[in-house]
Protein backbone atom coordinates (compact mmCIF):
# COMPACT_ATOMS: atom_id res chain seq x y z
CA UNK A 1 0.00 0.00 0.00
CA UNK A 2 0.95 3.33 -0.89
CA UNK A 3 2.45 5.46 2.23
CA UNK A 4 0.73 8.66 3.87
CA UNK A 5 2.42 11.28 5.64
CA UNK A 6 0.86 13.19 8.41
CA UNK A 7 2.13 15.77 10.70
CA UNK A 8 3.09 14.29 14.28
CA UNK A 9 0.43 16.40 16.74
CA UNK A 10 -1.27 19.56 15.97
CA UNK A 11 -4.04 21.86 18.30
CA UNK A 12 -6.80 23.30 17.83
CA UNK A 13 -9.36 25.49 19.98
CA UNK A 14 -12.68 24.87 20.75
CA UNK A 15 -15.21 25.57 18.13
CA UNK A 16 -13.14 26.78 15.72
CA UNK A 17 -12.46 24.51 12.61
CA UNK A 18 -9.97 21.71 11.96
CA UNK A 19 -8.09 21.28 9.26
CA UNK A 20 -5.76 17.90 9.39
CA UNK A 21 -3.22 17.25 6.29
CA UNK A 22 -2.01 14.01 4.74
CA UNK A 23 0.12 13.35 2.09
CA UNK A 24 0.31 10.72 -0.15
CA UNK A 25 2.34 11.40 -3.36
CA UNK A 26 2.84 7.89 -4.53
CA UNK A 27 -1.09 6.86 -4.48
CA UNK A 28 -1.87 4.82 -7.56
CA UNK A 29 -5.33 5.38 -9.28
CA UNK A 30 -7.21 2.43 -7.52
CA UNK A 31 -5.91 3.53 -4.31
CA UNK A 32 -8.96 5.52 -1.92
CA UNK A 33 -8.26 7.56 0.72
CA UNK A 34 -9.94 6.63 4.31
CA UNK A 35 -9.83 8.48 7.47
CA UNK A 36 -10.63 7.43 10.66
CA UNK A 37 -9.58 8.36 14.43
CA UNK A 38 -8.83 6.88 17.51
CA UNK A 39 -9.77 8.57 21.27
CA UNK A 40 -8.04 7.76 24.26
CA UNK A 41 -9.19 4.32 25.45
CA UNK A 42 -10.80 2.87 22.61
CA UNK A 43 -10.77 1.06 19.19
CA UNK A 44 -10.51 3.23 15.71
CA UNK A 45 -13.48 4.49 14.29
CA UNK A 46 -14.48 5.45 11.08
CA UNK A 47 -14.58 8.87 9.90
CA UNK A 48 -14.83 9.24 6.05
CA UNK A 49 -13.04 8.41 3.18
CA UNK A 50 -13.19 9.27 -1.14
CA UNK A 51 -11.63 8.43 -4.45
CA UNK A 52 -11.24 11.84 -5.96
CA UNK A 53 -14.18 14.44 -5.15
CA UNK A 54 -14.58 16.01 -1.66
CA UNK A 55 -16.82 13.99 0.43
CA UNK A 56 -19.11 15.24 3.11
CA UNK A 57 -21.26 13.54 6.00
CA UNK A 58 -22.27 13.89 9.40
CA UNK A 59 -18.80 13.69 11.42
CA UNK A 60 -16.50 15.86 8.69
CA UNK A 61 -15.73 16.88 5.25
CA UNK A 62 -12.36 15.53 3.06
CA UNK A 63 -10.96 17.59 0.62
CA UNK A 64 -9.13 15.83 -2.10
CA UNK A 65 -6.30 18.00 -4.19
CA UNK A 66 -6.97 17.49 -7.97
CA UNK A 67 -3.64 15.69 -8.57
CA UNK A 68 -4.48 13.34 -5.28
CA UNK A 69 -1.14 13.98 -3.82
CA UNK A 70 -2.67 15.08 -0.55
CA UNK A 71 -5.89 15.54 1.36
CA UNK A 72 -7.15 17.46 4.45
CA UNK A 73 -9.90 16.22 7.00
CA UNK A 74 -11.54 19.24 8.03
CA UNK A 75 -13.84 19.09 10.89
CA UNK A 76 -16.33 22.07 10.96
CA UNK A 77 -16.38 22.97 14.62
CA UNK A 78 -14.39 21.39 16.91
CA UNK A 79 -15.15 19.89 20.64
CA UNK A 80 -13.63 18.57 23.32
CA UNK A 81 -14.70 15.23 22.29
CA UNK A 82 -12.60 15.50 18.95
CA UNK A 83 -9.49 15.16 21.00
CA UNK A 84 -8.31 11.85 19.00
CA UNK A 85 -5.15 9.93 16.79
CA UNK A 86 -6.62 10.69 13.49
CA UNK A 87 -5.26 8.40 10.95
CA UNK A 88 -4.89 8.49 7.00
CA UNK A 89 -5.03 5.27 5.20
CA UNK A 90 -4.57 4.15 1.54
CA UNK A 91 -6.76 1.24 0.52
CA UNK A 92 -6.88 -0.27 -2.84
CA UNK A 93 -9.99 -0.94 -3.97
CA UNK A 94 -8.62 -4.11 -5.18
CA UNK A 95 -8.03 -4.98 -1.24
CA UNK A 96 -10.47 -7.48 -1.21
CA UNK A 97 -10.21 -7.90 2.28
CA UNK A 98 -10.98 -4.62 3.02
CA UNK A 99 -7.67 -4.27 5.21
CA UNK A 100 -6.13 -1.25 6.89
CA UNK A 101 -2.60 -0.41 6.77
CA UNK A 102 -2.21 2.05 9.80
CA UNK A 103 0.31 5.08 9.79
CA UNK A 104 1.69 7.35 12.64
CA UNK A 105 -1.30 9.29 12.30
CA UNK A 106 -2.05 13.33 13.89
CA UNK A 107 -2.59 13.54 17.45
CA UNK A 108 -5.14 16.44 17.53
CA UNK A 109 -5.36 18.43 20.97
CA UNK A 110 -8.60 20.58 21.59
CA UNK A 111 -8.29 23.88 24.04
CA UNK A 112 -11.21 24.91 25.68
CA UNK B 1 -25.38 -0.20 21.78
CA UNK B 2 -22.11 -1.71 21.04
CA UNK B 3 -21.59 -3.94 18.55
CA UNK B 4 -18.31 -5.34 18.59
CA UNK B 5 -17.75 -6.26 21.84
CA UNK B 6 -14.26 -7.33 23.22
CA UNK B 7 -14.35 -8.94 26.51
CA UNK B 8 -12.20 -8.57 29.00
CA UNK B 9 -11.31 -4.63 28.97
CA UNK B 10 -8.47 -5.47 31.02
CA UNK B 11 -6.33 -9.29 31.03
CA UNK B 12 -3.70 -10.08 33.05
CA UNK B 13 -1.69 -13.42 32.82
CA UNK B 14 1.88 -14.63 34.07
CA UNK B 15 5.44 -14.64 31.91
CA UNK B 16 4.21 -17.92 29.72
CA UNK B 17 0.81 -19.21 30.59
CA UNK B 18 -1.65 -19.23 27.91
CA UNK B 19 -4.80 -16.38 27.45
CA UNK B 20 -7.17 -16.08 25.34
CA UNK B 21 -9.13 -12.98 24.44
CA UNK B 22 -12.32 -13.01 22.92
CA UNK B 23 -14.44 -10.79 20.53
CA UNK B 24 -18.07 -10.93 19.31
CA UNK B 25 -19.97 -8.82 16.83
CA UNK B 26 -23.90 -8.25 16.07
CA UNK B 27 -23.01 -6.69 12.73
CA UNK B 28 -22.93 -9.93 10.82
CA UNK B 29 -19.75 -9.36 9.18
CA UNK B 30 -18.08 -11.52 7.34
CA UNK B 31 -14.69 -10.24 7.83
CA UNK B 32 -12.83 -10.11 11.29
CA UNK B 33 -9.72 -9.09 12.02
CA UNK B 34 -7.23 -8.43 14.71
CA UNK B 35 -5.09 -6.05 15.74
CA UNK B 36 -2.21 -5.40 18.36
CA UNK B 37 -1.36 -2.08 19.19
CA UNK B 38 1.53 -1.26 21.93
CA UNK B 39 1.71 1.90 23.85
CA UNK B 40 2.16 4.87 21.44
CA UNK B 41 2.06 3.38 18.40
CA UNK B 42 -0.60 2.39 15.72
CA UNK B 43 -2.43 -0.50 15.30
CA UNK B 44 -0.96 -3.25 13.38
CA UNK B 45 -3.02 -6.09 11.71
CA UNK B 46 -2.21 -9.84 13.02
CA UNK B 47 -4.93 -11.87 11.01
CA UNK B 48 -8.06 -12.17 9.47
CA UNK B 49 -10.93 -14.31 9.08
CA UNK B 50 -12.81 -14.16 5.13
CA UNK B 51 -15.65 -16.17 6.61
CA UNK B 52 -13.99 -19.26 8.27
CA UNK B 53 -10.51 -18.89 5.77
CA UNK B 54 -7.55 -17.58 7.93
CA UNK B 55 -5.26 -15.33 6.33
CA UNK B 56 -1.92 -14.99 8.53
CA UNK B 57 -0.02 -11.39 7.74
CA UNK B 58 3.74 -12.72 6.93
CA UNK B 59 5.45 -11.38 10.17
CA UNK B 60 2.67 -12.09 12.83
CA UNK B 61 4.58 -14.96 15.12
CA UNK B 62 3.63 -18.36 15.35
CA UNK B 63 2.55 -17.84 18.89
CA UNK B 64 -0.40 -15.74 18.27
CA UNK B 65 -3.21 -18.07 16.66
CA UNK B 66 -7.00 -17.09 16.21
CA UNK B 67 -10.10 -19.76 16.20
CA UNK B 68 -13.43 -18.27 14.21
CA UNK B 69 -15.91 -21.07 15.09
CA UNK B 70 -18.84 -18.98 13.83
CA UNK B 71 -20.24 -16.00 12.18
CA UNK B 72 -20.40 -14.18 15.72
CA UNK B 73 -17.09 -15.25 17.51
CA UNK B 74 -13.95 -14.64 17.15
CA UNK B 75 -10.84 -15.75 19.15
CA UNK B 76 -7.08 -14.93 20.05
CA UNK B 77 -5.35 -17.44 21.57
CA UNK B 78 -0.99 -16.60 23.14
CA UNK B 79 -0.05 -19.59 23.11
CA UNK B 80 3.39 -18.31 26.14
CA UNK B 81 3.17 -14.50 26.71
CA UNK B 82 6.28 -12.71 26.69
CA UNK B 83 6.93 -9.67 27.70
CA UNK B 84 7.37 -7.67 24.56
CA UNK B 85 3.16 -9.21 24.19
CA UNK B 86 1.56 -6.27 26.18
CA UNK B 87 -0.59 -4.63 24.50
CA UNK B 88 -4.05 -3.27 23.24
CA UNK B 89 -5.50 -6.22 21.50
CA UNK B 90 -8.09 -4.52 19.39
CA UNK B 91 -10.49 -6.74 16.95
CA UNK B 92 -12.56 -4.81 14.22
CA UNK B 93 -15.20 -6.65 11.67
CA UNK B 94 -16.05 -5.62 7.80
CA UNK B 95 -18.57 -6.54 5.46
CA UNK B 96 -17.38 -7.95 2.45
CA UNK B 97 -18.49 -5.68 -0.10
CA UNK B 98 -15.31 -3.51 -1.22
CA UNK B 99 -14.51 -0.26 0.61
CA UNK B 100 -16.86 -0.92 3.42
CA UNK B 101 -15.52 0.48 6.77
CA UNK B 102 -14.36 -1.21 9.47
CA UNK B 103 -16.12 -1.42 12.99
CA UNK B 104 -13.41 -2.16 16.31
CA UNK B 105 -13.94 -3.06 19.43
CA UNK B 106 -12.89 -1.14 22.54
CA UNK B 107 -10.06 -3.25 23.07
CA UNK B 108 -8.47 -5.70 25.59
CA UNK B 109 -5.47 -4.56 27.28
CA UNK B 110 -3.14 -7.40 28.31
CA UNK B 111 -0.58 -6.96 31.06
CA UNK B 112 2.05 -9.54 31.04
CA UNK B 113 3.57 -10.67 34.83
Amino acid sequence: DAKTTQPNSMESNEEEPVHLPCNHSTISGTDYIHWYRQLPSQGPEYVIHGLTSNVNNRMASLAIAEDRKSSTLILHRATLRDAAVYYCILRDVGNAGNMLTFGGGTRLMVKP
Amino acid sequence: DAMVIQNPRYQVTQFGKPVTLSCSQTLNHNVMYWYQQKSSQAPKLLFHYYDKDFNNEADTPDNFQSRRPNTSFCFLDIRSPGLGDAAMYLCATSALSRNQPQHFGDGTRLSIL
